[in-house]
């Protein structure tokens, strides 16, 4: 059984760096792609970005220029910063794992998610 | 991006009754490989969503027959042939042919 167990600040201040982690249980952590994807309050999902168990990243255009994924091969980890939070980022974030083809990735398993919401 | 475009947004309906969703992208999901990365997910209150349908007709580990992915092209559905209870949630279509994967809006059903 696959598990993903995400941590992190939960309340941030406008300007200051979100940072949240995701622990892999179960399966190949080499054999995936490693994502997060946000969620605002009462709204829809938005892909943030995605690593691979070599670092290689790719990133939503949207939020490229504050944002930052890395992973942890050793602990089997993942982990996500995104710089200069304002309100518009709070939302409850998922850590996924991407199952991969040849051609496409997609979420087969989720975290639990974190909310985190940024106030003054 | 690509836009997925999901209709209706809510849906009412009693137990045993079928139900459907449509969703349509802004461009073709057909890859150069030959398949479709279209993808279904249910979302239940207060939980991540879960994986029901991948690349359009394949149901994920778990899922039970009533529900089923059809489609090509720009036009997909998901349809399942007798809503029960634990139905209940709201459900995304996501594709995956391009990034960065783009979700549809969200249906929301409902029981009667």
């Amino acid at each position: 059984q696959v598990l993903l167990q995400q941590w992190g600040a939960g309340l941030l201040k406008p300007s200051e760096t979100l940072s949240l982690t995701c622990a892999v249980y179960g399966g190949s952590f080499s054999s995936y792609y490693w994502s997060w994807i946000r969620q605002p309050p009462g709204k829809g999902l938005e892909w943030i970005g995605e690593s691979n168990h070599s670092g290689s990243t790719s990133y939503n255009p949207s939020l490229k220029s504050r944002l930052s994924i890395s992973v942890d091969t050793s602990k089997n980890q993942f982990s996500l910063k995104l710089s200069s939070v304002t309100a518009a980022d709070t939302a409850v974030y998922y850590c996924v794992r991407l199952y991969c083809t040849v051609g496409s990735c997609y979420p087969d398993y989720w975290g639990q998610g974190t909310l985190v919401t940024v106030s003054s | 991006d690509i836009v997925m475009t999901q209709t209706p947004l809510s849906l009412s309906v009693t137990p045993g009754q079928p139900a459907s969703i449509s969703c349509k992208s802004s461009q073709s999901l057909v890859h150069t490989d030959g398949n479709t990365y279209l993808y279904w997910y249910l979302q239940r209150s207060g939980q991540p969503p879960q994986l029901l349908i991948y690349e359009v007709s394949n149901r994920f580990s778990g899922v039970p027959d009533r529900f089923s992915g059809s489609g090509s092209g720009t036009d997909f559905t998901l349809k399942i042939s007798r809503v029960e209870a634990e139905d209940v949630g709201v459900y995304y279509c996501m594709q995956s042919i391009q990034l960065p994967y783009t979700f549809g809006q969200g249906t929301k059903l409902e029981i009667k």
